[in-house]
């Protein structure tokens, strides 16, 4: 079946600029997750939606950055006034109640210039 | 202190070699352990979970010692596709949110 999925693969984008990343998680899994990975670094949580609860935004760096989710499908995570330091690969993984297996998709890479 | 960490390597190991990597966590409440692999420039996948009776994999073995908090992983007879970062994975209460060590290089040699 299919996977994860996430567009744009790749965003350049000028600083200052507001950018918007999508992620369509596997069909069923209730659970979605927002990743960043700088270069060379782990992975940093950032957000995590489960069903109709609230998510958890604890992880999110700053103001400038939000997320959404319709129902139990597709998400968008948006980066507000880009800065040079928001350059990473932006993953997004979702899960089903098997608690801990998450399935990532293959990610978005920013570069802000 | 970090919640999970690990060394971050790079092991260099040749063909055919045991390796093992270790990786400890803070929290004594967590619940599950998993190892993912992340090849470069790509996602993370699953490896496998870590049961707490320790378990097998063909050529991976892991094993979890709560007393002391550490995880391990083994991989015996080292391919050169088994070339990848391991990530160490943590899940803590009862939410399926789960935090990830910086992870552990691996580079196999002919």
């Amino acid at each position: 079946g299919a996977g994860v999925s996430q567009s744009p693969s790749n965003k350049v984008t000028e600083k200052g600029k507001d950018v918007e990343l999508r992620c369509d998680p596997i069909s069923g899994h209730t659970a979605l997750y927002w990743y960043r990975q700088r270069l060379g670094q782990g992975l940093e949580f950032l957000i995590y939606f489960q069903g109709n609860s609230a998510p958890d935004k604890s992880g999110l760096p700053s103001d400038r950055f939000s997320a959404e989710r319709t129902g139990e499908s597709v998400s968008t995570l948006t980066i507000q006034r880009t800065q040079q330091e928001d350059s990473a690969v932006y993953l997004c993984a979702s899960s089903s109640s098997e608690v801990g297996i998450q399935y990532f998709g293959p990610g978005t890479r920013l570069t802000v210039t | 202190r970090k919640e999970v960490e690990q060394d971050p390597g790079p092991f260099n190991v040749p063909e055919g070699a045991t390796v093992a990597f270790n990786c400890t966590y803070s929290n004594s409440a967590s619940q599950s352990f998993f190892w993912y692999r992340q090849d470069c420039r790509k996602e993370p996948k699953l490896l496998m979970s870590v049961y707490s009776s320790g378990n097998e994999d063909g050529r991976f073995t892991a094993q979890l010692n709560r007393a002391s908090q550490y995880i391990s992983l083994l991989i015996r007879d080292s391919k050169l596709s088994d070339s990848a970062t391991y990530l160490c994975v943590v899940r803590t209460g009862t939410a399926s949110k789960l935090t990830f060590g910086t992870g552990t290089r691996l580079q196999v040699t002919l």
